[in-house]
Protein backbone atom coordinates (compact mmCIF):
# COMPACT_ATOMS: atom_id res chain seq x y z
CA UNK A 1 0.00 0.00 0.00
CA UNK A 2 1.00 3.44 -0.72
CA UNK A 3 1.36 6.27 1.97
CA UNK A 4 2.39 9.75 2.05
CA UNK A 5 4.04 11.52 5.47
CA UNK A 6 3.65 15.37 6.11
CA UNK A 7 5.69 15.55 9.42
CA UNK A 8 5.14 18.96 10.44
CA UNK A 9 1.36 20.32 10.90
CA UNK A 10 2.45 23.54 10.58
CA UNK A 11 5.35 25.85 9.08
CA UNK A 12 5.95 29.30 10.26
CA UNK A 13 7.93 31.32 8.05
CA UNK A 14 9.03 34.99 8.00
CA UNK A 15 7.94 36.83 4.50
CA UNK A 16 11.21 37.29 2.30
CA UNK A 17 12.56 33.79 3.97
CA UNK A 18 13.27 29.99 2.25
CA UNK A 19 10.10 27.85 2.73
CA UNK A 20 10.25 24.08 2.53
CA UNK A 21 7.36 21.94 3.33
CA UNK A 22 8.28 18.48 4.12
CA UNK A 23 6.90 15.59 2.36
CA UNK A 24 8.04 11.51 2.60
CA UNK A 25 6.25 8.64 0.75
CA UNK A 26 6.23 5.18 0.50
CA UNK A 27 5.08 3.25 -2.18
CA UNK A 28 6.31 0.34 -4.51
CA UNK A 29 8.07 1.55 -7.95
CA UNK A 30 8.63 4.49 -9.05
CA UNK A 31 6.06 6.68 -7.78
CA UNK A 32 4.12 9.90 -9.39
CA UNK A 33 4.72 12.66 -6.64
CA UNK A 34 2.05 15.74 -6.44
CA UNK A 35 2.19 18.96 -4.35
CA UNK A 36 -1.30 20.52 -4.44
CA UNK A 37 -2.06 24.18 -2.17
CA UNK A 38 -6.07 24.64 -0.22
CA UNK A 39 -7.23 28.06 0.65
CA UNK A 40 -9.69 28.51 3.05
CA UNK A 41 -12.91 26.64 1.56
CA UNK A 42 -11.58 25.81 -1.55
CA UNK A 43 -10.47 23.27 -3.59
CA UNK A 44 -7.14 22.19 -3.86
CA UNK A 45 -4.65 23.73 -6.16
CA UNK A 46 -2.02 22.11 -8.33
CA UNK A 47 1.36 23.25 -7.96
CA UNK A 48 3.46 20.35 -10.02
CA UNK A 49 4.48 17.00 -10.13
CA UNK A 50 7.01 14.33 -10.62
CA UNK A 51 6.83 11.99 -12.96
CA UNK A 52 10.25 11.22 -14.35
CA UNK A 53 13.53 12.91 -15.58
CA UNK A 54 15.22 16.03 -13.78
CA UNK A 55 14.74 15.89 -9.43
CA UNK A 56 14.07 19.57 -9.79
CA UNK A 57 10.89 19.96 -10.44
CA UNK A 58 9.91 23.61 -10.98
CA UNK A 59 5.67 24.70 -10.51
CA UNK A 60 3.44 27.75 -10.36
CA UNK A 61 4.05 30.35 -8.39
CA UNK A 62 7.60 30.27 -7.94
CA UNK A 63 7.67 26.62 -6.05
CA UNK A 64 9.59 24.29 -7.05
CA UNK A 65 10.50 20.37 -4.81
CA UNK A 66 13.24 18.36 -5.52
CA UNK A 67 12.63 14.35 -6.24
CA UNK A 68 14.98 12.32 -3.90
CA UNK A 69 14.49 8.46 -4.48
CA UNK A 70 16.69 7.51 -1.92
CA UNK A 71 15.21 9.15 0.82
CA UNK A 72 11.53 8.89 -0.39
CA UNK A 73 11.32 12.38 -0.03
CA UNK A 74 9.91 14.83 -2.47
CA UNK A 75 10.26 18.28 -0.27
CA UNK A 76 8.79 21.61 -1.00
CA UNK A 77 10.82 24.64 -1.82
CA UNK A 78 10.03 28.49 -2.20
CA UNK A 79 13.24 30.60 -2.03
CA UNK A 80 11.64 33.54 -0.90
CA UNK A 81 8.08 33.37 0.97
CA UNK A 82 4.89 35.73 0.63
CA UNK A 83 2.29 36.34 2.80
CA UNK A 84 0.15 34.97 0.06
CA UNK A 85 1.31 31.56 0.36
CA UNK A 86 -0.27 31.12 3.70
CA UNK A 87 -2.32 28.10 3.12
CA UNK A 88 -2.63 24.37 3.43
CA UNK A 89 -0.56 22.02 1.40
CA UNK A 90 -0.65 18.96 0.53
CA UNK A 91 1.64 15.91 -0.79
CA UNK A 92 0.37 13.29 -2.97
CA UNK A 93 1.41 9.70 -4.24
CA UNK A 94 0.33 7.74 -7.15
CA UNK A 95 1.87 4.36 -7.41
CA UNK A 96 2.92 3.25 -10.86
CA UNK A 97 1.00 -0.06 -11.08
CA UNK A 98 -1.98 -0.03 -13.20
CA UNK A 99 -3.62 -1.29 -10.22
CA UNK A 100 -3.31 1.96 -8.33
CA UNK A 101 -5.35 3.88 -11.46
CA UNK A 102 -5.23 7.32 -10.84
CA UNK A 103 -5.66 7.21 -7.22
CA UNK A 104 -3.86 9.91 -5.21
CA UNK A 105 -2.98 9.24 -1.67
CA UNK A 106 -2.65 12.21 0.28
CA UNK A 107 -0.54 13.18 3.28
CA UNK A 108 -2.14 15.18 6.16
CA UNK A 109 -1.40 18.61 5.26
CA UNK A 110 0.90 20.92 6.49
CA UNK A 111 -0.20 24.43 7.41
CA UNK A 112 2.24 26.94 6.15
CA UNK A 113 1.62 30.87 8.00
CA UNK A 114 3.98 33.47 6.56
CA UNK A 115 4.34 36.41 8.83
CA UNK A 116 4.89 40.24 7.51
CA UNK B 1 -5.55 25.07 -17.54
CA UNK B 2 -8.33 22.53 -16.58
CA UNK B 3 -11.21 24.20 -15.03
CA UNK B 4 -13.46 21.80 -13.11
CA UNK B 5 -16.49 23.40 -11.21
CA UNK B 6 -18.49 22.18 -8.55
CA UNK B 7 -21.89 23.27 -7.25
CA UNK B 8 -23.15 24.72 -5.10
CA UNK B 9 -20.94 25.59 -3.19
CA UNK B 10 -22.72 25.89 0.01
CA UNK B 11 -25.80 23.90 1.04
CA UNK B 12 -27.49 24.17 4.28
CA UNK B 13 -30.81 21.70 4.76
CA UNK B 14 -32.70 20.11 7.11
CA UNK B 15 -32.11 16.41 8.31
CA UNK B 16 -33.87 13.44 6.00
CA UNK B 17 -33.33 16.22 2.82
CA UNK B 18 -31.26 14.45 -0.41
CA UNK B 19 -29.12 17.10 -1.44
CA UNK B 20 -26.89 16.62 -4.94
CA UNK B 21 -23.55 18.01 -5.40
CA UNK B 22 -22.29 18.71 -9.18
CA UNK B 23 -19.02 18.16 -10.72
CA UNK B 24 -18.17 19.83 -14.11
CA UNK B 25 -15.08 19.65 -16.34
CA UNK B 26 -15.57 22.96 -18.17
CA UNK B 27 -12.61 22.46 -20.95
CA UNK B 28 -11.22 19.21 -21.07
CA UNK B 29 -13.31 15.43 -20.97
CA UNK B 30 -13.09 13.71 -17.62
CA UNK B 31 -12.87 10.36 -17.94
CA UNK B 32 -12.62 9.81 -14.19
CA UNK B 33 -13.58 11.57 -11.12
CA UNK B 34 -13.42 11.57 -7.76
CA UNK B 35 -15.13 12.29 -5.08
CA UNK B 36 -13.30 13.08 -1.85
CA UNK B 37 -14.63 14.22 1.80
CA UNK B 38 -12.81 16.43 4.43
CA UNK B 39 -13.12 17.22 7.62
CA UNK B 40 -11.98 20.20 9.55
CA UNK B 41 -8.01 20.38 9.39
CA UNK B 42 -8.19 17.20 8.24
CA UNK B 43 -6.79 15.42 4.79
CA UNK B 44 -8.87 14.55 1.98
CA UNK B 45 -10.67 11.51 2.27
CA UNK B 46 -11.51 9.49 -1.09
CA UNK B 47 -15.12 8.37 -1.34
CA UNK B 48 -15.22 6.71 -4.47
CA UNK B 49 -13.62 7.07 -8.13
CA UNK B 50 -16.37 7.19 -10.96
CA UNK B 51 -15.71 6.43 -14.39
CA UNK B 52 -18.21 7.67 -17.05
CA UNK B 53 -20.48 5.19 -18.64
CA UNK B 54 -19.80 2.71 -15.72
CA UNK B 55 -20.36 2.19 -11.69
CA UNK B 56 -18.49 4.03 -9.12
CA UNK B 57 -16.41 1.80 -7.53
CA UNK B 58 -16.69 2.83 -3.51
CA UNK B 59 -13.70 2.63 -0.58
CA UNK B 60 -13.92 0.72 1.93
CA UNK B 61 -16.61 2.02 4.59
CA UNK B 62 -18.29 4.52 2.16
CA UNK B 63 -21.76 3.28 1.90
CA UNK B 64 -23.22 3.36 -1.30
CA UNK B 65 -26.89 3.54 -1.16
CA UNK B 66 -26.24 6.90 1.17
CA UNK B 67 -23.87 8.77 -1.32
CA UNK B 68 -25.28 7.90 -4.77
CA UNK B 69 -22.79 8.87 -7.63
CA UNK B 70 -23.49 8.87 -11.19
CA UNK B 71 -21.36 10.14 -14.08
CA UNK B 72 -23.32 9.57 -16.96
CA UNK B 73 -21.27 11.77 -19.51
CA UNK B 74 -17.51 12.88 -19.72
CA UNK B 75 -18.27 16.14 -18.44
CA UNK B 76 -20.55 15.79 -15.48
CA UNK B 77 -20.50 13.50 -12.49
CA UNK B 78 -23.08 13.76 -9.68
CA UNK B 79 -23.16 13.36 -5.44
CA UNK B 80 -26.56 12.93 -3.79
CA UNK B 81 -26.52 12.52 -0.13
CA UNK B 82 -29.46 10.39 0.72
CA UNK B 83 -31.64 11.51 3.52
CA UNK B 84 -28.97 13.60 4.88
CA UNK B 85 -28.32 13.67 8.84
CA UNK B 86 -26.21 15.85 10.80
CA UNK B 87 -23.10 13.69 10.65
CA UNK B 88 -23.06 13.96 6.94
CA UNK B 89 -22.11 17.63 6.88
CA UNK B 90 -19.05 18.10 5.48
CA UNK B 91 -16.43 19.89 3.21
CA UNK B 92 -16.73 17.58 -0.62
CA UNK B 93 -14.48 17.86 -3.03
CA UNK B 94 -14.36 16.21 -6.20
CA UNK B 95 -11.62 16.01 -9.31
CA UNK B 96 -11.48 15.12 -12.37
CA UNK B 97 -8.66 13.52 -14.21
CA UNK B 98 -8.70 13.14 -18.24
CA UNK B 99 -6.68 10.79 -20.82
CA UNK B 100 -7.36 7.35 -19.44
CA UNK B 101 -6.02 5.09 -16.53
CA UNK B 102 -2.74 5.78 -16.41
CA UNK B 103 -2.41 9.36 -17.17
CA UNK B 104 0.30 11.54 -15.79
CA UNK B 105 -1.65 14.25 -16.00
CA UNK B 106 -2.62 15.94 -12.09
CA UNK B 107 -5.89 15.77 -10.35
CA UNK B 108 -8.10 19.09 -11.39
CA UNK B 109 -10.50 20.10 -8.38
CA UNK B 110 -13.76 21.88 -8.09
CA UNK B 111 -13.70 24.37 -5.06
CA UNK B 112 -15.36 22.11 -3.10
CA UNK B 113 -19.32 22.51 -1.48
CA UNK B 114 -19.71 22.73 2.06
CA UNK B 115 -22.55 20.41 3.12
CA UNK B 116 -24.35 21.51 6.63
CA UNK B 117 -27.24 19.26 8.43
CA UNK B 118 -29.27 20.83 10.80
Amino acid sequence: AQSVAQPEDQVNVAEGNPLTVKCTYSVSGNPYLFWYVQYPNRGLQFLLKYITGDNLVKGSYGFEAEFNKSQTSFHLKKPSALVSDSALYFCAVRGPTKAAGNKLTFGGGTRVLVKP
Amino acid sequence: GAVVSQHPSRVICKSGTSVKIECRSLDFQATTMFWYRQFPKQSLMLMATSNEGSKATYEQGVEKDKFLINHASLTLSTLTVTSAHPEDSSFYICSASSLGERSNQPQHFGDGTRLSIL
